[in-house]
């Protein structure tokens, strides 16, 4: 049974950097059949894909146009969990912040409510 | 980019009454590999992180009552819940992962009438 349990902070000040990480048990981040996502959801903008990533005989990311220039999504294989990096930020960023595994997003860390405010 | 739109933006529905929620792709979620459409149907509740309801347009996931149905017509997609229960007051989302980046509708929020 596949697990994801988010940590990081609650509370980020204005032009600096949300981190957050997603702790995966029950199956490994470099499988070759897995993809490791982030998505966020806000009252006003409903649910958000950001990025993902993924290995296939290499590392692979995808991102969203509206964060690419901000974002970094990486693994740790060591630790076995991957994590989002989210530079910059504003108050547009303020949203619950969720990981989520595979394709059709099965598997759904707790989510964690990330403000952005000074 | 696959644009998705829901319908309607809100409904209300008797408790055991059908509800019906539409999600039109602006173009095709078709993936020939698995003759399936890349479509997926979430439920989000307050506090909880959104539940995976139906995949493949029309499969539901593991332990999600039969009440859920997904069907789909070309690139137009529905979402039934045959009879209302309290608890699927939620907001209903869709997807599509066939390609990137994924995209969800706008969401439809599903009340008790």
């Amino acid at each position: 049974q596949v697990q994801l349990q988010q940590s990081g902070p609650g509370l980020v000040k204005p032009s600096q950097t949300l981190s957050l990480t997603c702790a995966l048990s029950g199956d490994s981040v470099s499988s070759n059949s897995g993809a490791w996502n982030w998505i966020r959801w806000s009252p006003s903008r409903g649910l958000e894909w950001l990025g993902r990533t993924y290995y296939r005989s290499k590392w692979y990311n995808d991102y969203a146009a509206s964060v690419k220039s901000r974002i970094i999504i990486n693994a740790d294989t060591s630790k076995n969990h991957f994590s989002l990096q989210l530079n910059s930020v504003t108050s547009e960023d303020t949203a619950v912040y969720y990981c989520a595994s595979g394709w059709a997003f099965r598997h759904w860390g707790q989510g964690t409510l990330v403000i952005v405010s000074s | 980019d696959i644009v998705m739109t829901q319908s309607p933006d809100s409904l209300a529905v008797s408790l055991g009454e059908r509800a019906t929620i539409n999600c039109k792709s602006s173009q095709s979620v078709f993936f020939s590999s698995n003759n399936k459409n890349s479509l997926a149907w979430f439920q989000v509740k307050p506090g909880q992180p959104p539940k995976l309801l139906i995949y493949g347009d029309s499969t539901r996931d593991s332990g999600v009552p039969d009440r859920f149905s997904g069907s789909e017509s070309g690139t137009d997609f529905t979402l039934t819940i045959s009879s209302l229960q309290a608890e699927d007051v939620a907001i209903y989302y869709c997807q599509q992962h066939y390609s990137v980046p994924i995209t969800f509708g706008q969401g439809t929020r599903l009340e008790i009438k």
